[in-house]
């Protein structure tokens, strides 16, 4: 297994742009998540989807922010527009809870982003 | 609500010597618990985890995690430090019963002196 895909690994843009986060997660895990990574607030949930359905998207900062999920093997971050406090490193992490139980999460390599 | 706590924002042990990372945890019924590490660079990787039964976990790279109920703690711990396992480490709380999120802590950070 390949584990949760993230691209690209790194990206860097002007404020102000349009930027577009990617990951594919682990083939059969029916549960996404995206958390965001600094150094002064750690790391926070943003949104989650189980089923590609948005559960819970309370952690999205602000309306710049926006996440999809159209089918089970893709979902996507966008911020439009971005400004230099969005830059951190972006996780997805993807999870199996058929059966009812939660195994716990298996994340990717992360995207580090910096606005400039 | 679901939560972690790490009290230690750092825990500096020199190679060769016993390790313990702190957690403790609140959540209402049977918790899940799990331990991730993070290297540099990295995205978080699992360690080990307490879904039921026996209380003292193993899990990777010499690792281990006691679960204690009546302190509601989930202690990491390992017996003799290498310099390789310095990184940073997050406790992670689920409630187990159907599908919840995973609440993180907010990391420790080991540092293995040579």
């Amino acid at each position: 297994d390949a584990g949760v895909i993230q691209s690209p690994r790194h990206e860097v843009t002007e404020m102000g742009q349009e930027v577009t986060l990617r990951c594919k997660p682990i083939s059969g895990h029916n549960s996404l998540f995206w958390y965001r990574q600094t150094m002064m607030r750690g790391l926070e949930l943003l949104i989650y989807f189980n089923n590609n359905v948005p559960i819970d998207d309370s952690g999205m900062p602000e309306d710049r922010f926006s996440a999809k999920m159209p089918n089970a093997s893709f979902s996507t971050l966008k911020i439009q527009p971005s400004e230099p406090r969005d830059s951190a490193v972006y996780f997805c992490a993807s999870s199996s809870d058929r059966g009812r139980v939660n195994y716990g999460y298996t994340f990717g390599s992360g995207t580090r982003l910096t606005v400039v | 609500a679901q939560s972690v706590a790490q009290p230690e924002d750092q825990v500096n042990v020199a190679e060769g010597n016993p390790l313990t990372v702190k957690c403790t945890y609140s959540v209402s019924g049977n918790p899940y618990l799990f331990w991730y590490v993070q290297y540099p660079n990295r995205g978080l990787q699992f360690l080990l985890k307490y879904i039921t039964g026996d209380n003292l976990v193993k899990g990777s790279y010499g690792f281990e995690a006691e679960f204690n109920k009546s302190q509601t703690s989930f202690h990491l711990k390992k017996p003799s430090a290498l310099v390789s396992d310095s990184a940073l480490y997050f406790c992670a709380v689920n409630k187990g019963t159907g599908f919840q999120k995973l609440v993180f802590g907010t990391g420790t950070r080991l540092l293995v002196s040579p």
